[in-house]
């Protein structure tokens, strides 16, 4: 069955510094990645997105993404954070199974931001 | 474009209750999906609607239902609501199947 993890619950940098969010996957074949952003008492914004082709992704605000199919992972990174990142970020694939495609969501990981 | 839309954004039910929460999709977008978020369970899957057929469902129980229009709005419909049932309940439309889905700001459901 496909599956999402993302190991850090939550993450705190300073601003100015650079950010990595973790994000592996489980699925038998090239899955559809997304990483969305989700602000206190929001919906999710999609920051960016991958479907084929060159594997590193850039998306909305700044990040930037990875695909790494030998170690399975999608992982979020930006080179200098600003206090307004501070949200919760999730990691999904979209993958097609039996009763058709989804996309399943990781559980999260909350970015803590320090002045 | 407009984005996608949630109403009512804040409801407050006691239990035994029933509740139906309304979603409109992006212009354009045939795919509407329903997602439950709880701080313990995250972001769970309930059901997809695309042209007006349940596509998709997640592991929910039966007083979970939805439907979706013509016009590819979606309601999501719960009956004899639990306190479990407190939530935030996210709707997000999609272009094409195996698109990028837009999210509204959800409806943030309370049971007492």
């Amino acid at each position: 069955a496909q599956s999402v993890t993302q190991p850090d619950i939550h993450i705190t940098v300073s601003e100015g510094a650079s950010l990595e969010l973790r994000c592996n996957y489980s699925y038998g074949a090239t899955p559809y990645l997304f990483w969305y952003v989700q602000s206190p008492g929001q919906g999710l914004q999609l920051l960016l997105k991958y479907f084929s082709g060159d594997t590193l992704v850039q998306g909305i605000k700044g990040f930037e993404a990875e695909f790494k199919r030998s170690q399975s992972s999608f992982n979020l990174r930006k080179p200098s954070v600003h206090w307004s990142d501070a949200a919760e970020y999730f990691c999904a694939v979209g993958a097609a199974g039996t009763g058709g495609f989804k996309t399943i969501f990781g559980a999260g990981t909350r970015l803590f931001v320090k002045a | 474009k407009a984005g996608v839309t949630q109403t009512p954004r804040y409801l407050i039910k006691t239990r035994g209750q029933q509740v139906t929460l309304s979603c409109s999709p992006i212009s354009g977008h045939r795919s509407v999906s329903w997602y439950q978020q709880t701080p313990g369970q995250g972001l769970q899957f309930l059901f997809e609607y695309f042209s007006e057929t349940q596509r998709n469902k997640g592991n929910f129980p039966g007083r979970f239902s939805g439907r979706q229009f013509s016009n590819s709005r979606s309601e999501m419909n719960v009956s004899t609501l639990e306190l479990g049932d407190s939530a935030l309940y996210l709707c997000a439309s999609s272009l094409a199947e195996k698109g990028a889905q837009y999210f509204g700001p959800g409806t943030r459901l309370t049971v007492l």
